[in-house]
């Protein structure tokens, strides 16, 4: 069974930093590529980070580029997203996902989900 | 990377059929076959139910089903039952390897 847990999330201050993690077990890892998707509250699913199985083609929104970095450790069945110059607009619930290849592709989707980690951010 | 147009509710009875519309532009669902919808239950993870316009995964039951025409694509739900009271979501493909979804349905079955 394919499972995806997320944890890191917590409460920061603006202008701080927080590094979400993404556990995975159930299926071979190295083979898929891995996004994060965060909801604010009451709002909708807005897709900002991407990377490919091998961890050597990233992808990112115009709203994280630059201050998030996604990366990923295949020898351990985990996926990160490190967060830094933490805006009150990035508090969302952050999700990470599975898509079914290896290389980034356009005709992305997501095939499983995780439950989400909760990201604060406030003075 | 602009979000995608949907209602932002719909309601239904059970039994009917309702369609979600998912509406974009010449550079993400007009220009593309890669549009997805995924279903969200209260405080959980979204599911995939649709990928690449029309296809259902498995375990999907066939009362979903996808379409897409010019810049909108559209998600039919046939046969409503209680349990697809949800929000819906479509994604797509928006050109220079971004993505973007739509601002979501919030789905009523009376």
């Amino acid at each position: 069974e394919v499972q995806l847990v997320e944890s890191g999330g917590g409460v920061v201050q603006p202008g701080g930093s927080l590094r979400l993690s993404c556990e995975a077990s159930g299926f071979s890892f190295s083979e898929h590529g891995m996004s994060w998707v965060r909801q604010a509250p009451g709002k909708g699913l807005e897709w900002i980070s991407l990377i490919s199985g091998s961890g050597g083609d990233r992808k990112y929104a115009d709203s994280v580029r630059g201050r998030f970095t996604i990366s990923r450790d295949n020898s351990r069945q985990i996926a990160y997203l490190q967060m830094s110059d933490l805006r009150v607009e990035d508090t969302a619930v952050y999700f990470c996902a599975r898509d079914p290849w290896l290389a980034i592709q356009m005709w992305l989707y997501f095939d499983s989900w995780g439950q989400g980690t909760q990201v604060t951010v406030s003075s | 990377q602009s979000a995608l147009t949907q209602p932002r509710s719909l309601s239904g009875s059970p039994g009917q059929s309702v369609t979600i519309s998912c509406s974009g532009s010449s550079i993400d669902v007009g220009s593309y076959n890669y549009v997805s919808w995924y279903q969200q239950g209260p405080g959980k993870a979204p599911r995939l139910i649709i990928s690449d316009v029309t296809k259902r995964p498995s375990g999907v039951p066939a009362r979903f089903s996808g379409s897409k025409s010019g810049t909108s694509a559209s998600l039919t739900i046939s046969g409503l039952l209680a349990e697809d009271e949800a929000d819906y979501y479509c994604f797509s493909y928006a050109g220079s390897y971004t993505w973007v979804f739509g601002g979501g349905t919030k789905l009523t079955v009376l």
